[in-house]
């Protein structure tokens, strides 16, 4: 079966400063799609960022990229230059082969003003 | 504007009761889905449904039920069944059948039951 681990529960970084979320997970498969969402206070799921496993290039959308590292199957989400309307819990997923989202536990991120 | 709406937002509902979770969306996806929420987990899928007409159960559909009758509307409804239905339900669209298909989510509902 296929997994995904969030190992941190809660993280916090200062405000202007970088922090990185980190994310693993496990799978047969060689063609695949992972992403990372964001659940402000709100609750309503945010996609931040996706990744295709066959690009070599880690995805970058503003201030959040992406470090895939496929051999290790590692999926670490970093955000640059913190702003308080980053916190939030963020989820990492991986799109299986049908079509169907697997869901980590999420980190809590604070940010520190 | 287009996105998904999810009605209601609260809703409280008395043990034994039945109850229906309205889920719309506008962007002309194929796809739905329905997701349940508990504090401090991630998201379990409890239906989804790639087409009009037809729908399959995910990993927690025992005391769930579901219809598609129109491409836009995905309604669920919580039978007497579901022992613990106080969560948080999110319902999501996306275009379909592809690998490359990203979700998109509705609002919410927190269901309660008193």
């Amino acid at each position: 079966a296929q997994t995904v681990t969030q190992s941190q529960p809660e993280m916090s970084v200062q405000e202007a400063e970088t922090v990185t979320l980190s994310c693993t997970y496990d799978t047969s498969e060689s063609d695949y799609y992972l992403f990372w969402y964001k659940q402000p206070p709100s609750r309503q799921m945010i996609l931040v960022i996706r990744q295709e496993a066959y690009k070599q290039q880690n995805a970058t959308e503003n201030r959040f990229s992406v470090n895939f590292q496929k051999a290790a199957k590692s999926f670490s989400l970093k955000i640059s230059d913190s702003q308080l309307g980053d916190a939030a819990m963020y989820f990492c997923a991986f799109l299986d082969s049908n079509y169907q989202l697997i869901w980590g536990a999420g980190t809590k991120l604070i940010i520190k003003p | 504007d287009g996105g998904i709406t999810q009605s209601p937002k609260y809703l409280f509902r008395k043990e034994g009761q039945n109850v229906t979770l309205s889920c719309e969306q506008n962007l002309n996806h194929d796809a739905m889905y329905w997701y349940r929420q508990d504090p401090g987990q991630g998201l379990r899928l409890i239906y989804y449904s790639q087409i009009v007409n037809d729908f399959q159960k995910g990993d927690i559909a025992e005391g769930y039920s579901v219809s598609r009758e129109k491409k836009e509307s995905f309604p669920l409804t919580v039978t007497s069944a579901q022992k613990n239905p106080t969560a948080f339900y999110l319902c999501a669209s996306s275009s379909g059948g592809s690998s490359t298909d990203t979700q998109y989510f509705g609002p919410g509902t927190r269901l309660t039951v008193l």
